[in-house]
């Protein structure tokens, strides 16, 4: 059985650096083909895809925020980890941790979210 | 261009045919997934491949394609249809659509 549970700070101050993890089971990141993604939503509006890494440990970012965000794994405790640097309060919303590895399968996996404030 | 576009709203009738569409320029060699969204909850998986439909979706929902246009179809919509939807895809990287709220009253 597949769990993905996301955790982190529920306020951070802008400027400051936003650490968040995810934490799964149910499958590992080593097994080729596995990946995982943060994809946010801020309130009332759109989702929005962040970042991917997967099994061989290839890292994928939007394009809008590609300069202010990593993404790493820890296989051993089964732990994917994204930091967003130089937050804003526009960053604030619900981040989700997915396992969307591909588009002709029908896998599909979430977390049931983490709401992120940015205030001073 | 890398972008998803979808209508911001539709709305029907309980028992009425709605469809959504997802329009994008790379959608002719790409795969769509759709998911719907209800309010306070992750989004579930219901159409992938542009028109599979994973077990446990209802038959009353089904994809297709068109160009570079994805069209999700419920057919004989329900109360309980009413959520936002959002198509996904890969362009370069992977990026949804800006969401449709779906109406049904």
């Amino acid at each position: 059985q597949v769990t993905l549970r996301e955790s982190g700070p529920a306020l951070v101050k802008p400027r400051e650096t936003l650490t968040l993890t995810c934490s799964f089971s149910g499958f590992s990141l080593t097994t080729r083909g596995m990946c995982l993604n943060w994809i946010r939503q801020a309130p009332g509006k759109a989702l929005e895809w962040l970042a991917l890494i997967d099994w061989a440990d290839d890292k994928y970012y939007s394009r809008s925020l590609t300069t202010r965000l990593t993404i790493s794994k820890d296989t051993s405790t089964n732990q994917v980890v994204l930091k967003m640097t130089n937050v804003d309060p526009a960053d604030t919303g619900t981040y989700y941790c997915a396992r969307i590895c591909s588009l002709d399968s029908s896998s599909s996996y979430w977390g049931q979210g983490t709401l992120v404030t940015v205030s001073s | 261009s890398y972008e998803l576009t979808q209508p911001s709203s539709v709305s029907v009738s309980p028992g009425q045919t709605a469809r959504i569409t997802c329009s994008g320029d790379f959608l002719t060699r790409k795969y769509v997934r759709w998911f719907r969204q209800k309010p306070g909850q992750a989004p579930i998986l219901v159409i992938y491949k542009d028109t599979e439909r994973p077990s446990g979706i209802p038959e009353r929902f089904s994809g297709s394609k068109s160009g570079t246009t994805v069209t999700l179809t419920i057919t004989g919509a329900r109360l309980e249809d009413e959520a936002d939807y959002y198509c996904f895809s890969a362009a370069d990287t992977w990026l949804f659509g800006g969401g449709t709220k779906l109406t049904v009253l």
